[in-house]
């Protein structure tokens, strides 16, 4: 079975820094996909970055990188430059291979103090 | 583009009534929409995954009989809770994907609360 694992229930970080979300995953599948979404008080969830498994390259999308290792199974989430509009809660979560559904992790509850 | 809209985003309703949501992709057809319960405080929990003209996949220990799903177009699917009770008051959000997306892209949600 497929677990995520984000060990980090609240980041508090001062505006402007960079800030690192931890996420680790468990799967014995040879492909898989990695996604972080963000969920703001509003409750909709919004697409940041995806990382295939077998992408070489660590994935960027503007001020968000994911760190991807694939031998330590961890995909962290890299926000550079952090607005107080980051602020909200943050899930890494997984696709196994052959399935399009989604497992989440626990998220992390970000908080960026001005 | 991928956007996912969801009606209603509130629903207040009494113990024993029906309530159905509706999940619609605007801009994509939608070959699979997930339906998914978060609890307050906590991540979300997938229940199940429907797929355009067939009966929809349910994740273990959610009831198909409670929680009804139609997917009967390309872009649209609803999930029904019927004879709901306070228990099942929640944050319930779809998703959708098409054929050849890796990622899904999610509605706003609906809060739903059951007196």
């Amino acid at each position: 079975a497929q677990k995520i694992t984000q060990t980090q229930p609240g980041m508090f970080v001062q505006e402007k820094e960079a800030v690192t979300l931890d996420c680790t995953y468990d799967t014995s599948d040879q492909s898989y996909g990695l996604f972080w979404y963000k969920q703001p008080s509003s409750g909709e969830m919004i697409f940041l970055i995806y990382q295939g498994s077998y992408d070489e390259q660590n994935a960027t999308e503007g001020r968000y990188s994911l760190n991807f290792q694939k031998a330590r199974k961890s995909a962290n989430l890299v926000i550079s430059a952090s607005q107080l509009g980051d602020s909200a809660m943050y899930f890494c979560a997984m696709s196994p291979q052959g399935a399009q559904k989604l497992v989440f992790g626990q998220g992390t509850r970000l908080t960026i103090n001005p | 583009g991928a956007v996912v809209s969801q009606h209603p985003s509130w629903v207040i309703c009494k113990s024993g009534t029906s309530v159905k949501i509706e999940c619609r992709s605007l801009d994509f057809q939608a070959t699979t929409m997930f339906w998914y319960r978060q609890f307050p405080k906590q991540s979300l929990m997938l229940m199940a995954t429907s797929n355009e003209g067939s009966k929809a996949t349910y994740e273990q220990g959610v009831e198909k009989d409670k929680f009804l799903i139609n997917h009967a177009s390309l872009t649209l699917s609803t999930l029904t809770v019927t004879s709901a009770h306070p228990e099942d008051s929640s944050f319930y959000i779809c998703s959708a994907t098409g054929q050849l997306q890796e990622t899904q892209y999610f509605g706003p949600g609906t809060r739903l609360l059951v007196l």
